[in-house]
């Protein structure tokens, strides 16, 4: 089983709709959690990162499951700029120094 | 301006050659990683640095080198041993608060062998 695992999509999702979708992880000492945001043949970029008490980055809110150990991303009125692959992340905390687990991504594809 | 480089932005290996890829970054991280990203496949960890002169190796180091001669730099050597080079490499650095370490990454090289 992968440590860290994603819905590949792609989600084909209307411009202005909202799109949520769901990463889980295995490790249950897991610290710290992201979501980053990749474009084609680009370097991963972060958008957020999770925290406990969920948040809030203007369209975009993060969740953390931590009974079911997953977290979970919500995108509101989509643009088409939101077109991209979205990589969970999660990591053991600082005891764990260089254990990043990636997710292979979920495809976002914004339509007009 | 901030950030980390990675040279060359395409890199071409033939058969049996070594190639080194650069990574540079003046954030003043003290961590730094690199990654081979496969199509369909999530990030894998080649090798790793906390500090100066210190490197661990990650999940797929064989075939790989590194050095961690200065803060800023973090290369890395694919080797002829190496018999499926063929990849996007990704340089991250990280910087810690508290308990929580963000990384940050290059904007990639992509190795292809003739």
């Amino acid at each position: 089983r992968k440590e860290v695992e994603q819905d590949p999509g792609p989600f084909n999702v209307p411009e202005g709709a909202t799109v949520a979708f769901n990463c889980t992880y295995s490790n249950s000492a897991s610290q710290s959690f992201f979501w980053y945001r990749q474009d084609c043949r680009k370097e991963p970029k972060l958008l957020m990162s999770v925290y406990s008490s969920g948040n809030e980055d203007g369209r975009f809110t993060a969740q953390l499951n931590r009974a079911s150990q997953y977290i979970s991303l919500l995108i509101r009125d989509s643009k088409l700029s939101d077109s991209a692959t979205y990589l969970c992340v999660v990591n053991g905390g600082t005891d764990s120094w260089g254990k990043f687990q990636f997710g292979a991504g979920t495809q976002v594809v914004v339509t007009p | 301006d901030g950030g980390i480089t990675q040279s060359p932005k395409y890199l071409f290996r033939k058969e049996g050659q070594n190639v080194t890829l650069s990574c540079e970054q003046n954030l003043n991280h003290d961590a730094m990683y690199w990654y081979r990203q496969d199509p369909g496949q999530g990030l894998r960890l080649i090798y790793y640095s906390q500090i100066v002169n210190d490197f661990q190796k990650g999940d797929i180091a064989e075939g790989y080198s590194v050095s961690r001669e200065k803060k800023e730099s973090f290369p890395l050597t694919v080797t002829s041993a190496q018999k499926n080079p063929t990849a996007f490499y990704l340089c991250a650095s990280s910087i810690t608060s508290g308990r929580r370490e963000t990384q940050y990454f290059g904007p990639g090289t992509r190795l292809l062998v003739l």
